[in-house]
């Protein structure tokens, strides 16, 4: 398994209060995506990073923020919660030596937040 | 625009049976292609992925998946069906020069005892 965690693994918050999800990889990979999984949705991506400090928006953006400072860390944050943002949050890396969406995508365990 | 259909929401196959379960893509190019497996509560695991030359693809767990560039399709394929299968599948593409891959909704496989 790709060394991936991340914390929280469950949270409930209330809404309007500000989220931050992390997730930590200890392969020293490149590329890292925060990805949200919605019943008939599949997956979504929200926001991606190529580098540190080096981060784009997926299709899914609007109300979410990310930070890479380090490579092993990948930070989303909602900056005030709604309960259209419950749902199970995947992060995902990529060694990317051909490009992100070229190269295998592994997956972390996931997170799965309550907005009440 | 880009997308992956995976037309059947729920399958239920009998242990032991087999079993395929179906995507299509739309895409102008030629993709790169994914089959990841979902057990309850977990991330996804990759099964196997198709980047270019042999179309049949053999993965882990016995799988196996087949492109077709002429049906748009790259269905997945198993030919004896195990309990410890049951699971969500997922169908995903990656297109050259850019960072997404586009799932697919998800197939969620019943296994019949």
């Amino acid at each position: 398994d790709a060394g991936i965690t991340q914390s929280p693994r469950h949270k409930v918050t209330e809404t309007g209060t500000p989220v931050t999800l992390r997730c930590h990889q200890t392969e020293n990979h490149r590329y890292m995506y925060w990805y949200r999984q919605d019943p008939g949705h599949g997956l979504r991506l929200i926001h991606y990073s190529y580098g540190v400090k080096d981060t784009d928006k997926g299709e899914v953006s609007d109300g979410y923020s990310v930070s890479r400072s380090k490579t092993e860390d990948f930070l989303l944050t909602l900056e005030s919660a709604t309960s259209s943002q419950t749902s199970v949050y995947f992060c995902a890396i990529s060694a990317g030596l051909a490009g992100g969406s070229t190269d295998t995508q592994y997956f972390g365990p996931g997170t799965r937040l309550t907005v009440l | 625009a880009q997308s992956v259909t995976q037309p059947d929401i729920h399958i239920t196959v009998s242990e032991g049976a087999s079993l395929e379960l179906r995507c299509n893509y739309s895409y102008g190019a030629t993709p790169y292609l994914f089959w990841y497996v979902q057990s309850p509560g977990q991330g996804l695991q990759l099964l196997l992925k198709y980047f270019s030359g042999d179309t049949l693809v053999q993965g882990i767990k016995g799988f196996e998946a087949e492109f077709k560039r002429s049906q748009s399709s790259f269905n997945l394929r198993k030919p004896s069906v195990h309990w410890s299968d049951a699971a969500e599948y997922f169908c995903a593409v990656g297109m050259d020069s850019s960072y997404k891959l586009i799932f697919g909704s998800g197939t969620r496989l019943l296994v019949r005892p």
